[in-house]
This record gives C-alpha cells, sequence and structure tokens, in this order.
C-alpha cells in the first residue's frame, strides 16, 4: 500500500521566492497534519485538516505560510516570500480519526533549503 | 519551559545493554502519551503507545507516572538497529488530540 507521499523530496531556492510543497495522505484518511522539523525547535504542528477543512493552524509562523486541502486526496504548503529561517524538513502525516488517539503516518518530508 | 523534555543524549552503548530514557511533561492535561522512532533524514514512526500502568513490547518497556509527570522506555538487548532518535510524545484533552513532541534523545548502539 501506498503510504504518504510528499514532493518534492528536496527543495533548494533562493531568499524572496515562493515554494510549494505537496502532499498525497493515505487513501480514507481523513486528517491530514503538516508538521516542520529544525534542530533547534524539534518536530512542530503547523496546521491539521478535517475532511480537508483546516481546524487548527495556531502552528503557522506567520503569513509567509498557508496551507490548503483542496480534495481529501491532496494539500500544498506554500511558503511565499521564502526566507534562510525557513529551512527545515517539512512533514506531511495522515491518520483516520476514530475517536481518541490514533496512529498518524508520516511521509518521507521534503527538505527546504532557502538560500 | 518546553511542553515535552528530553535528554537530547547521545547515548553511546555496546550491543547486549540495556538503556532508559526519561521524558518530562509540564501539562498535567495531558491525555496520552507514546513514544515514537526516527532514524536519520527518516521520518517518524510510532514505536508504541505508553499505559498508566505500563506496557512492554519485546524488548521495550514503557512506563508513566502522572503525579511525576515523567514517563520513560527501556530498552533491553540493545541491537545495532536501535540506533536511532526517540522521540516522546504527549497529547492534550480537548477536541481531536495533537501530538507535542519532545526534541529526542538520539541513541547509538556499537558492536
Amino acid at each position: 500500500d501506498a503510504g504518504v507521499i510528499q514532493s518534492p523530496r528536496h527543495e533548494v531556492t533562493e531568499m524572496g521566492q515562493e515554494v510549494t510543497l505537496r502532499c498525497k495522505p493515505i487513501s480514507g484518511h481523513d486528517y491530514l497534519f503538516w508538521y516542520r522539523q529544525t534542530m533547534m525547535r524539534g518536530l512542530e504542528l503547523l496546521i491539521y485538516f478535517n475532511n480537508n477543512v483546516p481546524i487548527d493552524d495556531s502552528g503557522m509562523p506567520e503569513d509567509r505560510f498557508s496551507a490548503k486541502m483542496p480534495n481529501a486526496s491532496f494539500s500544498t504548503l506554500k511558503i511565499q516570500p521564502s526566507e534562510p529561517r525557513d529551512s527545515a524538513v517539512y512533514f506531511c502525516a495522515s491518520t483516520l480519526g476514530q475517536g481518541g488517539f490514533s496512529e498518524q503516518f508520516f511521509g518521507p518530508g521534503t527538505r527546504l533549503t532557502v538560500l | 519551559r518546553k511542553e515535552v523534555e528530553q535528554d537530547p543524549g547521545p547515548f553511546n552503548v555496546p550491543e547486549g545493554a540495556t538503556v532508559a530514557f526519561n521524558c518530562t511533561y509540564s501539562n498535567s492535561a495531558s491525555q496520552s502519551f507514546f513514544w515514537y522512532r526516527q532514524d536519520c533524514r527518516k521520518e517518524p514512526k510510532l514505536l508504541m503507545s505508553v499505559y498508566s500502568s505500563g506496557n512492554e513490547d519485546g524488548r521495550f518497556t514503557a512506563q508513566l507516572n502522572r503525579a511525576s509527570q515523567y514517563i520513560s522506555l527501556l530498552i533491553r538487548d540493545s541491537k545495532l538497529s536501535d540506533s536511532a532518535t526517540y522521540l516522546c510524545v504527549v497529547t492534550l484533552s480537548g477536541g481531536y488530540n495533537k501530538l507535542i513532541f519532545g526534541a529526542g534523545t538520539r541513541l547509538a548502539v556499537h558492536p
């Protein structure tokens, strides 16, 4: 079975450019999460969706970040304009919410470098 | 103060050793507890849940002390393949449970 798919796997861009990260969750999962991981701050939840609707975006660092989920099989995280401090690994995860805790399955991540 | 605190390590141990990791959490309303494992340059994966009564999965034993807000993971008979970063994770009550990750403890098992 296909797991969570993320693209691109690596992205190098220059400061000021727009960056779009993509995620395809596991089919049938109704929750999707975007995380960011850095050495300094560890793994942080940015935003999560339930049935394509954003539920909590309190972790989104600032207005330069936006996320969408136009349908159940696709989500994007956009950074515009990008800055060097945005360099990190961005993970997407999905789960089937069944009440209480259900295991989140992570994608392989996108390693973003902003020069 | 961080919501979930862990000793970053690294813990360098020989094969066959027993090693223990500790984790403390700051929010007494934390509801569920887990250990995730993350290999170098890979995604995190669930290792095991942590139950109030303590639980064991093969060589791995997890314990929870709600009064002290403390979680532990014990690995017996360490294998080279256990080398990874171990992330302590808690969730808060209310609505869907969001995962709060500790920064992780790095384990290196050597021959």
